[in-house]
């Protein structure tokens, strides 16, 4: 199967620094990837659909300025999160589409960032 | 974007056949269906997918109806390592789709 991968795995930060989280797909290329947060217990929303070489598209209601998507290659997708507060601690999980075999779109998970905010 | 709807939560024991059902009735044309497991802090796996009648694969078998305003995953001989929560998705005929995630069923295997 695809895989996905995504670094780092878990990440401790200070109130104000700015954290980025890598998402990888190591073994096929991806135009579009995109990027989840999920609080405990929760069902996962999506943030963003990241375009490799174009702007990213965000959900009603997120930040773009807070929440920084860089698409720069077809297997790297990047999501900054910027002057980060204690409510910005989530699990923030990528995925990336790829071509499935019977004419659609298969997405294939990364493993998640565990984000915590002192 | 299809909107699904499943069971909260299930209960099964160890060794039975679990039939968890999604119902997806603003199902479009061109949608698949897919499904999810995920684990705590981890990300969702991909279990299967389709588009009509029935598909199997080696860990799996999803059952949909000729209106495929629904769907089944079938999970045969669960164990206890099957405790998880499994999600429903329905889209991905175009590179524009995205997926939006219902609350997802948590399944408890008891031994």
């Amino acid at each position: 199967g695809a895989v996905v991968s995504q670094h780092p795995s878990r990440v401790i930060c200070k109130s104000g620094t700015s954290v980025k989280i890598e998402c990888r797909s190591l073994d096929f290329q991806a135009t579009t990837m995109f990027w989840y947060r999920q609080f405990p217990k929760k069902s996962l929303m999506l943030m963003a659909t990241s375009n490799e070489g174009s702007k990213a598209t965000y959900e009603q209601g997120v930040e773009k300025d807070k929440f920084l998507i860089n698409h720069a290659s077809l297997t790297l997708s990047t999501l900054t999160v910027t002057s980060a507060h204690p409510e910005d601690s989530s699990f923030y999980i990528c995925s990336a589409q790829r071509p499935g075999t019977s004419g659609s779109y298969e997405q294939y998970f990364g493993p998640g960032t565990r984000l915590t905010v002192t | 974007l299809a909107k699904t709807t499943q069971p909260i939560s299930m209960d099964s024991y160890e060794g039975q056949e679990v039939n968890i059902t999604c119902s997806h009735n603003n199902i479009a044309t061109n949608d698949y269906i897919t499904w999810y497991q995920q684990f705590p802090s981890q990300g969702p796996r991909f279990i299967i997918q389709g588009y009509k009648t029935k598909v199997t694969n080696e860990v799996a078998s999803l059952f949909i109806p000729a209106d495929r305003k629904s769907s089944t995953l079938s999970l045969p001989r669960v164990s206890l390592s099957d405790t998880a929560v499994y999600y429903c998705l329905v889209g991905g005929t175009s590179g524009t789709y995205k997926y939006i995630f219902g609350t997802g069923t948590r399944l408890k295997v008891l031994a």
